[in-house]
């Protein structure tokens, strides 16, 4: 089944302490995406990448670190989370050659940081 | 200025009728393309339907259709024969192609549909 994997799905730590959200997908996608959603501030761009080894900052980074070493997995890093980084992330992951596509989301991983 | 805009925070209707849901849009590439997103409670992302700019034919999936008015920019979604399985919120994005554009999915701040019986 194609599809985006997130981990963990829920996820409660405390300030400082640094912590990995997984993404991975099936689809041979090129581009991958986070965003983080926010009541009242929909959902925000945190980071992308085009391809493996490419990333660029999204709308909203600070906090936050990516890597793309393979075309499958795009983890997110929180080298040291604090509490307004409490939110929902989605991963999602799409094509770039021939028309527009939209993107497949993950299921999200609700984070709150204490 | 707002790339998207979903000017209703939230919609009623009643079971089996029909609702029409808003987003206009801004942009200056020739080339984007708009989507709707719905958002059970949940949490998860479910894609509902495409409409790429040179489409020129309305796109429609089962129950939903798209209304698209290229000149007034504005890409509302019609859901036909409510059920209460689409209360959720429903989101409308838009993907521009342009160089420089990252193919960034930009997202309106959503609309809370609730059925009713």
């Amino acid at each position: 089944e194609a599809q985006v994997t997130q981990n963990p799905r829920y996820l409660i730590t405390v300030t400082g302490k640094k912590l990995t959200v997984t993404c991975s997908q099936n689809m041979n996608h090129e581009y991958m995406s986070w965003y983080r959603q926010d009541p009242g501030l929909g959902l925000r761009q945190i980071y992308y990448s085009m391809n493996v080894e490419v990333t660029d900052k999204g709308d909203v980074p600070e906090g936050y670190k990516v890597s793309r070493k393979e075309k499958r997995n795009f983890p997110l890093i929180l080298e040291s989370p604090s509490p307004n980084q409490t939110s929902l992330y989605f991963c999602a992951s799409s094509l770039l050659t021939g028309r527009l596509y939209g993107y497949t989301f993950g299921s999200g991983t609700r984070l709150t940081v204490v | 200025a707002q790339k998207i805009t979903q000017t209703q925070p939230g919609m009623f209707v009643q079971e089996k009728e029909a609702v029409t849901l808003d987003c206009t849009y801004d942009t200056s590439d020739p080339s984007y393309g708009l989507f709707w997103y719905k958002q059970p409670s949940s949490g998860e992302m479910i894609f509902l339907i495409y409409q790429g700019s040179y489409d020129q034919q309305n796109a429609t999936e089962g129950r939903y259709s798209l209304n698209f008015q290229k000149a007034r920019k504005s890409a509302n979604l019609v859901i036909s024969a409510s059920q209460l399985g689409d209360s959720a919120m429903y989101f409308c994005a838009m993907r521009e192609g342009g160089l420089g554009s990252n193919y960034k999915l930009t997202f309106g701040k959503g609309t809370l549909l609730t059925v009713n019986p």
